[in-house]
């Protein structure tokens, strides 16, 4: 069930590059959005959460949703070495239990 | 800084033996869950649990499967009859409550099924 597609990748940038995420969806109902950071074989690191359509801040990072073409966007500013790990954008419709549905995730590699 | 711990952070075993996977979820949440990731493929979604009962469990969660909150503080996920194609990292997550939609994973536990 292909509810939420992320490019793999891998995706390998120099060290200070502007880095773009993305991952599109096909479930209407989803209305809360999240990237996690995952090293290998560790677990997901929440690192932004947003609700509904909109930016949101947090120092280098930036997460875009746009509901209306079902399209949420990670960006990295300055990107550093220790950002190379894999994104994996999740999302969830917000009700009952509200358990996530995770995109394959994207591997990324900054060159130093 | 709270976190979600999970032991072991390997287990092996036999086909067709039972194995229990251990979870901490943070103190104050009260939503617990548990994920898996197959090498190579998307985290998945096992099974929800709130207030002392599931909440929602996915196809995955089959009757080999249950989950128990023992006492005040772990979590646990048995995987009875285990199949080769169980091996997978299981990841716990918990979230601090309904109005609050972030969950937090724990490191997770590689399981090897032989």
């Amino acid at each position: 069930q292909k509810e939420v597609e992320q490019d793999p990748g891998p995706l390998s940038v120099p060290e200070g590059a502007i880095v773009s995420l993305n991952c599109t969806y096909s479930n209407s109902a989803f209305q809360y959005f999240m990237w996690y950071r995952q090293y290998s074989r560790k677990g997901p690191e929440l690192l932004m959460y947003t609700y509904s359509s909109g930016n949101k801040e947090d120092g280098r990072f930036t997460a875009q949703v746009d509901k209306s073409s079902k399209y949420i966007s990670l960006f990295i500013r300055d990107s550093q070495p220790s950002d190379s790990a894999t994104y994996l954008c999740a999302m969830s419709a917000g009700t009952g239990a509200n358990n996530l549905f995770f995109g394959t995730g994207t591997r990324l590699t900054v060159i130093p | 800084e709270p976190e979600v711990t999970q032991t072991p952070s390997h287990q092996v075993t036999q086909m067709g033996q039972e194995v229990i996977l251990r979870c901490v979820p943070i103190s104050n949440h009260l939503y617990f869950y548990w994920y898996r990731q197959i090498l190579g493929q998307k985290v998945e979604f096992l099974v929800s649990f709130y207030n002392n009962e599931i909440s929602e469990k996915s196809e995955i969660f089959d009757d080999r499967f249950s989950v128990e909150r023992p006492d005040g503080s772990n979590f646990t996920l048995k995987i009875r009859s285990t199949k080769l194609e169980d091996s997978a990292m299981y990841f716990c997550a918990s979230k601090q409550g309904l109005t609050y939609n972030e969950q937090f994973f724990g490191p997770g536990t590689r399981l090897t099924v032989l």
